[in-house]
Formats: structure tokens, sequence, C-alpha cells
């Protein structure tokens, strides 16, 4: 499968945890975008890299929430300190940034469920 | 800021008439749009967009969207819905310059009637 993966798929934690979700972008995309999806909503921009930069992380929700993209291929988010309220589908996304603006490809998401 | 309006949260459609899902956007500058679609247990796929050019952009499925400028719209339709395009329909924008993130609308739940 050549389209972007996330682990787990799944994740139980109890409130205080710290949990990390891995993304694997499609192989030759350049820039890499994580969401959060909650019930009945539309995805939620959090933050994006360009190879290994992180050139927006305003949208985090809050000082628990950090990435990396270590060698500008797969990511990592985490959440410190998780809350209820941090229950969600976190998404992941990518694409190849160039002259012509390409659309983003999402994985399957990790469904966080905090207790 | 940009935002995405989607007011519709289901719209019911018998099999083989037209569909439309409508979708409103807020954006400084020129609006790239984009729609997705996603199916129960699966990730968001990518339908169709528009960067720039003819209003008339068509996509996956047998879908096309209309831009239009003026009422700042860009609304999905199908000549004739099956009931395999029922799903979960969002309607996306971003922009040129700035922060590269999608800004997505809530979502309209497509059910197409047999």
């Amino acid at each position: 499968d050549t389209g972007v993966s996330q682990d787990p798929r799944h994740k139980i934690t109890k409130r205080g945890q710290n949990v990390t979700f891995r993304c694997d972008p499609i192989s030759e995309h350049n820039r890499l975008y994580w969401y959060r999806q909650t019930l009945g909503q539309g995805p939620e921009f959090l933050t994006y890299f360009q190879n290994e930069a992180q050139l927006e992380k305003s949208r985090l929700l809050s000082d628990r929430f950090s990435a990396e993209r270590p060698k500008g291929s797969f990511s990592t988010l985490e959440i410190q300190r998780t809350e209820q309220g941090d229950s969600a589908m976190y998404l992941c996304a990518s694409r190849l940034a160039g002259a012509k603006y390409n659309e983003q490809f999402f994985g399957p998401g990790t469904r966080l469920t905090v207790l | 800021a940009q935002s995405v309006a989607q007011p519709e949260d289901q719209v019911n459609v018998a099999e083989g008439n037209p569909l439309t899902v409508k979708c409103t956007y807020s954006v400084s500058g020129n609006p790239y749009l984009f729609w997705y679609v996603q199916y129960p247990n699966r990730g968001l796929q990518f339908l169709l967009k528009y960067i720039t050019g003819d209003n008339l952009v068509k996509g996956s499925y047998g879908f096309e969207a209309e831009f239009n400028k003026s009422q700042t719209s860009f609304h999905l339709k199908k000549p004739s819905a099956l009931v395999s395009d029922s799903a979960l329909y969002f309607c996306a924008v971003t922009h040129g310059g700035g922060a590269d993130g999608l800004t997505f609308g809530k979502g309209t739940h497509l059910i197409i009637q047999p």
C-alpha cells in the first residue's frame, strides 16, 4: 500500500498519560499535516511540515501538543498529560508541494480515547 | 481567518436524481477549494479541487463542482445519484499564501434512497 499510514489505529489511555502517534506519508511527499477531528465536526488543522521544518505550529491546541518530523520522512504527534477532551480522531495527510497546487492525501487516522 | 459553511447537515436524494451539496467559503486572497468524501471507518478521500481556470471542475465518481466567485460558493453536484454515493462530504478551503492547512466545513451527510 503506497498511501498514508498511521499507527496505532486506536489508542485507549488514562487521563494524565502521554501518548505518541506516528504518521508515514506517501514517500515522495514533502509536506505533512496533522489534523484533529471530533464527532460531528470537520477536521481541524493543527500543524504542518515542509520536509523536516515545522512551518506552522500556532494552531496546536495547547503546549501539551507537539509534533516532529526529524528526518523529513515520518512524523510523530505527542500529547502530554492527556485530558478527556483530547479524545478524538487524529488525522495525518501529505502532499507534494511544487509549482502546481496538489491535493492532500489523508491517512486512516488514529482514534484516541482518554478515560 | 478563513471559514467554510455547509448549511445542510443532511441531504436526501432519490437514486437516479441529480444531487447538490452546498458549500460557501470565506478566505483572504484567491481560494483553493476542495471536496473530500468520508465513508464509515475509512479515511478522507479526495474528490476534486478548484485552484484556477474553468469554474466547473470535474472529479472522481462522476462528481463535479462549480466555483462561483461572486457568491463565494463551491457546490458539489452529480447528475444522477447512486446509492453508493451515500457518505459524509466535506468542503475545504485554503489559499496560496500563509499557513497551508485546510479549513473544513462541518460536513454534509448525503443519503441516496433506492
